[in-house]
């Protein structure tokens, strides 16, 4: 089965702080992806990275890091200098080849920056 | 560009109402997507269009009804809805319908069925 785990239910910061979540995977693909998507209160996901299950690659883009680790099924965000517009949901996603287009969602979590 | 828009913002409906929501993309994109999420939970999968056919329907009650009357546009028409189906509506669509293509979601249609 396919499973995806955020434990951090929610974090707060305080802003410049440097803040990881947490994304624990689980499936007997051997191809797969691995998505985060932020969802501010406004509502609308918004797509941040991709990345496949062959490149794991770390990746930097401005603040924002992904640690991925095959070995302990882990595809860790950072985010760096954290600012009060981070404050969001963030939703680590899993799909696979035998899932069709069904994506499987973690939980989500809730980061709070404050001032 | 990945933009996907959805109208309207908010609704609010009786129960023996009918309604429909709204999702359009013009990235040339061919699967479109419906899903619902309720407070502080994840997205849940309700249907799929591939070149404009339905490819899945995850057991939806029939009070909702997909249509795909082009590939730039999806609707869900709404028909005696219950309290419970109140929820965030999110639309979404990848480039193709394969499980290597990213989903784009739009901004959600906030639902309040009374």
């Amino acid at each position: 089965a396919q499973k995806v785990t955020q434990a951090q239910t929610e974090i707060s910061v305080v802003e410049k702080e440097d803040v990881t979540l947490d994304c624990v995977y689980e499936t007997r693909d051997t191809t797969y992806y691995l998505f985060w998507y932020k969802q501010p209160p406004s509502g609308e996901l918004v797509f941040l990275i991709r990345r496949n299950s062959f490149d794991e690659q770390n990746e930097i883009s401005g603040r924002y890091s992904w640690n991925f680790q095959k070995s302990t099924s882990s595809f860790n965000f950072t985010i760096t200098a954290s600012q009060v517009v981070d404050s969001a949901v963030y939703f680590c996603a899993l799909i696979f080849t035998g899932g069709g287009n069904k994506l499987t969602f973690g939980t989500g979590t809730q980061l709070k920056v404050e001032l | 560009d990945t933009e996907v828009t959805q109208t309207p913002k908010h609704l609010v409906m009786g129960m023996t109402n009918k309604k429909s929501l709204k999702c359009e993309q013009h990235m040339g994109h061919r699967a479109m997507y419906w899903y619902k999420q309720k407070a502080k939970k994840p997205p849940e999968l309700m249907f799929v269009y591939s070149y404009e056919k339905l490819s899945i329907n995850e057991s939806v009650p029939s009070r909702f009804s997909p249509e795909c009357p082009n590939s730039s546009l999806l609707n869900l028409h709404l028909h005696a809805l219950q309290p419970e189906d109140s929820a965030l509506y999110l639309c979404a669509s990848s480039q193709g319908p394969s499980f290597t293509d990213t989903q784009y979601f739009g901004p959600g249609t906030r639902l309040t069925v009374l």
